[in-house]
């Protein structure tokens, strides 16, 4: 079994842009597509990216997914950022009979 | 529109037991694979379970194997999950999420239900 590691929290001022990672512990980061949520105090989870870079239909643009091979990682970029993009963000992926592996989960602070 | 509530949740003693639900509307409930995740107070999410949309084939994180039970009832639309010898760590909002594709496995969740709090203690 794999782990994702994020970092704990990330801060950014509105209107900048931001970065999350997400690390896999084993095997390719590009195996099995990695997932993105956003979960806002009191809320439950709804999904920014899917299938590494796709948005769901609703999500703006500013947010974005990535894979690097050469880091073994995922990403989430959000660019002009905004005050109500502040939340909690999970990294998810999957393998074989394991279907959800959650990263430790990323607070965003937007100040 | 796709709807999942759950219930069954509440205050619990030790080495009680609980049947947890999740009523599914808006969606063909059998064409769809279902899974339970849970998210301790403070603490990030960690998926307990899977089951296909025929309910036959099931999946548990190894830490949940032998203490949790997933099962479906199709013709009531209804996702459940029993867990037996709870203990203070099982203290959780549980949720329940569906696997967008219809008639395959994606691997991820959406949408998820709002979730139902069990809290173990004497």
């Amino acid at each position: 079994n794999f782990m994702l590691t994020q970092p704990h929290s990330v801060s950014e001022s509105p209107g900048k842009t931001v970065t999350i990672s997400c690390t896999r512990s084993s095997g390719s980061i590009a195996n099995n597509y990695v997932q993105w949520y956003q979960q806002r105090p009191g809320s439950s989870p709804t999904t920014v990216i899917y299938e590494d870079n796709q948005r769901p239909s609703g999500v703006p643009d500013r947010f974005s997914g990535s894979i690097d091979r050469s880091s073994n990682s995922a990403s989430l970029t959000i660019s002009g950022l905004k005050t109500e993009d502040e939340a909690d963000y999970y990294c998810q992926s999957y393998e074989s009979s394991i279907r959800g592996v959650f990263g430790g989960g990323t607070k965003l602070t937007v100040l | 529109q796709v709807q999942l509530a759950e219930s069954g949740g509440g205050l619990v003693k030790p080495g009680g037991s609980l049947r947890l639900s999740c009523a599914a509307s808006g969606f063909t409930f059998s064409d769809y694979s279902m899974s339970w995740i849970r998210q301790a107070p403070g603490k990030g999410l960690e998926w307990i379970s899977y089951i296909s949309g025929g309910g036959t084939t099931i999946h548990y994180a190894d830490s949940m194997k032998g203490r949790f039970t997933i099962s479906r009832d199709n013709a009531k639309n209804s996702l459940y999950l029993q867990v037996n010898s709870l203990r203070a760590e099982d203290t959780a909002v549980y949720y329940c999420a569906r696997d967008p594709r219809h008639s395959s496995s994606s691997g991820w969740f959406d949408p998820w239900g709002q979730g139902t709090l069990v809290t173990v203690s004497s």
